[in-house]
């Protein structure tokens, strides 16, 4: 059974950085796309983007562009997600998850989920 | 982007009858070439993360109990839980996954009455 464990509560300053880990365990980490899901207290998910460890290749949302970075550790079988230029608009929880491409399309649901890392940003 | 909208925001349901949530989205969600609709729903109860429960619209994951039913082409779908059982108290999420970027919907929250 496909399990993600992720990284512990992260405090941060406006303006700062956060790297957020997600730990795969269960199966074959280079078979799956892990995708990044945050939830701002409240409110409905919102989707920020993925990368396939298998090929490197990364899919950004538009909005994040720019200012989020998603890598991998093959031999740790560990996804990453940092986040910069940090505002009060970013505290959230994030979520590693792995997404089930939908056939004849590159995006996907999602089917494992790690437990969630809180981001609070605040001076 | 599209925007997916559920209806309604929130809903009381007595223990053993049916609970029926739908969502609207902006754009058909429908692959016409393999006519399979790119939409999921997902449970969440407090301090959880999403539970898929649904995927192409009516495709139950495994485990998901049976009272679990999706429905719905195109632009308009419904979930509903037939026999209403007290664990289903939870928030009900949306999701297409037919052109990026991914959207939710902004959530149903599911209660007893």
């Amino acid at each position: 059974q496909v399990q993600l464990v992720q990284s512990g509560t992260e405090v941060r300053k406006p303006g700062s950085s956060v790297k957020v880990s997600c730990k795969f365990s269960g199966g074959t980490f280079s078979d799956y796309v892990i995708s990044w899901v945050r939830q701002a207290p409240g409110q409905g998910p919102d989707w920020m983007g993925g990368i396939s460890p298998l090929f490197g290749t990364t899919n950004y949302a538009q909005k994040f562009q720019g200012r989020v970075t998603f890598a991998t550790d093959e031999s740790t079988s560990t996804a990453y997600m940092q986040l910069s230029s940090l505002t009060s608009e970013d505290t959230a929880f994030y979520y590693c998850a792995t997404e089930h491409l939908g056939e004849m399309t590159t995006l996907g649901y999602f089917d494992y989920w790690g437990q969630g890392t809180l981001v609070t940003v605040s001076s | 982007d599209i925007v997916m909208t559920q209806s309604p925001d929130s809903l009381a349901v007595s223990l053993g009858e049916r609970a029926t949530i739908n969502c609207k989205s902006s754009q058909s969600v429908l692959y016409i070439s393999n006519k399979k609709n790119y939409l999921a729903w997902y449970q969440q109860k407090p301090g959880q993360p999403p539970k898929l429960l649904i995927y192409g619209a009516s495709t139950r994951e495994s485990g998901v109990p049976d009272r679990f039913s999706g429905s719905g082409s195109g632009t308009d779908f419904t979930l509903s839980i037939g026999s209403l059982q007290a664990e289903d108290v939870a928030v009900y999420y949306c999701q297409q996954y037919y052109i990026t970027p991914i959207t939710f919907g902004q959530g149903t929250r599911l209660e007893i009455k």
